[in-house]
């Protein structure tokens, strides 16, 4: 089976600092690596990366894919009590639509 | 408001019972998915509907029927359901095979 790994499971910050979130994958058939943030209910899409070294901006959070290394960054810049989530990475394949997630992320972050 | 709306959000529920869970997308996507996350967070697929049509079956028990009665529906339905069935079930849906998956808010089972 295709393996998602991120680091680190856990992360603990302030408000006002500034994470670096990993994923590393398995490169077989792959097709495009996407992250999406979980609050308490539905994963919300972020970001998907197909193209190595094209980095993805959106307002504080910003990603990048190195298909070389096998692995991709998500930062998230002056971090906000809101940014709190599961950060889930997660790669697609050849099969339509099988998704492969990592086990997640869990950011807080403290006023 | 355009979403994937699944039925219901809690299901408490004793083992040996049958149960379904119903899932509608009013994306207009044509591909249709059931995840199950379990306690670790882990999402994991179980199902894919592509225009009603079964395209991934991913080793699931055969307790488990998803039934797809048009591309805006996807239900899954359980027979005899066991204490390990437990879990968060999403449903998800996406235009195509390389979109990014639009999911619902889960439905949270729990067997007694």
């Amino acid at each position: 089976e295709d393996k998602v790994v991120q680091s680190p499971l856990s992360l603990v910050v302030h408000e006002g600092d500034t994470v670096t979130l990993n994923c590393s994958y398995e490169v077989t058939n792959f097709r495009s690596l996407l992250w999406y943030k979980q609050e308490k209910k539905a994963p919300t899409f972020l970001f998907m990366l197909t193209s190595s070294g094209i980095e993805k901006k959106s307002g504080r959070l910003s990603s990048i894919l190195d298909k070389k290394e096998l692995f991709s960054i998500l930062n998230i810049t002056a971090t906000q009590t809101g940014d709190s989530a599961v950060y889930l990475c997660t790669r697609s394949g050849t099969s339509y639509g099988k998704l492969t997630f990592g086990q997640g992320t869990i950011l807080t972050v403290h006023p | 408001d355009t979403a994937v709306s699944q039925t219901p959000k809690y299901l408490v529920t004793q083992m040996g019972n049958d149960k379904s869970i119903k899932c509608e997308q009013n994306l207009g996507h044509d591909t249709m998915y059931w995840y199950k996350q379990d306690s670790k967070k882990f999402l994991k697929i179980m199902f894919s509907y592509n225009n009603k049509e079964l395209i991934i079956n991913e080793t699931v028990p055969n307790r488990f029927s998803p039934k797809s009665p048009d591309k805006a529906h996807l239900n899954l339905h359980i027979n005899s359901l066991e204490l390990g069935d437990s879990a968060v079930y999403f449903c998800a849906s996406s235009l195509g095979t390389d979109s990014p998956l639009h999911f619902g808010n889960g439905t949270r089972l729990t067997v007694t």
